[in-house]
Formats: C-alpha cells, structure tokens, sequence
C-alpha cells in the first residue's frame, strides 16, 4: 500500500484532456514537490513535471502539475494514443524521511 | 548528454549480496544527488536511496538495515549493495539523477535483479 494514493486507471478519448490525482499527507506532498513520471510499457520512467509545476525541455506543454493542499494534479491535454502509460508521482516524506511514490496510474485512450 | 548504466549480476542467490553499479557518461557526477529506485514485476515503483556526490546519504528505512550506496567520484560511478536478499527483492533496478526539490530527470536503463537459488 502506498503512502501517496493516485486511481489505480483512468481512460479518455484521444483529443481529450485528462487528469491524474495523486494524494497525500502533511509530511509529504503538504510540505514538499511533487514530480511526475510517465513509464511507457518495457521502458524506464520518463520526467514530465518536477517542483510542482515545472516541465523539463522537451516536454510539450499539453503536460502540466500543480499542488494544492496535500494533493497534487497532472493534467495532459490533446490526448494521444501514445499516451497510453502509467503515471507516477513521487515526492519526499519528511515524517518517514523517505521519497515515496503513489501506486502509479494506467492511462487508456480510448 | 548524460546517461547512466545499470551493471551487475542479473541472479543473486537468497542471503546473499546484492550489488549494482552506475556509471555516469557525458557529465560529471559531482554535485549532484543520485538515487537507486526499484521497480518488482508488475508493481510500482519504490524508492531505495540516494547519494551526494560527496558521499552524503540517505536510506528507505523499510531498506535501511539492509542498504549501503556509496560513491567513487574518480569513475564517475555510484553503487548499492543489498543485503540478506530475499525473493522479495527481485525486481527491475534502476538508477537516476536528482533534479530541483525532489525529481529525477536521467535514467538508466534498468537492470534486471532476480533472487533464487
């Protein structure tokens, strides 16, 4: 069981937005950044926002992070078949004085 | 462009040590925080540990009896040995780099940790 809770699937037709809730705690997402992480099937994850908000270069801006609370939201826009992939947050836990990771999420585009 | 490399023996017997190397091409290793991160069949994604390149660390404490990450700035390479392994431990090793607050941007590839007699 994990200490972040993100929805074991979501699906949505291509075109369409989607977001990705991941929940947490005060010790973690409440006090510190969140990053994000897609893992195309076979492959290592892949960074698409970092501190929150941030995106690497070369990610495209249809992916977006913001934080509110304990709780923190990726958003993709325009969906693509390509897409399809499991989403991770991760952040630190400041009580366990460990990163922590949610479930992961499974994205189908429908 | 940085990359990283996952290296070491792909079955380690229960009981035994688990060790694993990460080699770090086209950069520099200092001043950076470097994790190890696993990743069991078909299951998400845990975190092991982390390294500074000045050989400050910090542990999963679900690991941390079991764990020590180490760094050699002179090859440019940081290592995790795992102890007292178990079936629990076979899983899908991967190395990376820190960027910002708490994210990490490079990846390696990921090396394969089976745990069986």
């Amino acid at each position: 069981q994990s200490v972040l809770t993100q929805p074991p699937s979501v699906s949505a037709a291509p075109g369409q937005k989607v977001t990705f809730s991941c929940s947490g705690s005060s010790s973690n997402i409440g006090k510190n950044y969140v990053s994000w992480y897609q893992q195309l099937p076979g492959t290592a994850p892949k960074l698409l926002i970092y501190d929150n908000d941030k995106r690497p270069s070369g990610i495209p801006d249809r992916f977006s992070g913001s934080k509110s609370g304990t709780s923190a939201t990726l958003g993709i826009t325009g969906l693509q078949t390509g897409d399809e992939a499991d989403y991770y947050c991760v952040t630190w836990d400041s009580s366990l004085s460990a990163g922590v990771f949610g479930g992961g999420t499974k994205l189908t585009v429908l | 462009q940085v990359q990283l490399q996952e290296s070491g023996p792909g079955l380690v017997k229960p009981s035994e040590t688990l060790s694993l190397t990460c080699s770090v091409s086209g950069g520099s290793i200092t001043n950076y925080y470097w994790s190890w991160i696993r990743q069991p069949p078909g299951k998400g994604l845990e975190w092991i540990g982390n390294t500074h390149s000045t050989g400050n660390t910090k542990y999963n404490p679900s690991l941390k009896s079991r764990v020590t990450i180490s760094v050699d700035t002179s090859k440019n390479q940081f290592s995790l040995k795992l102890s007292s392994v178990a079936a629990a431990d076979t899983a899908l090793y991967y190395c990376a780099r820190h960027i910002g607050r708490w994210g990490f941007d490079v990846w390696g590839q990921g090396t394969t940790v089976t745990v069986s007699s």
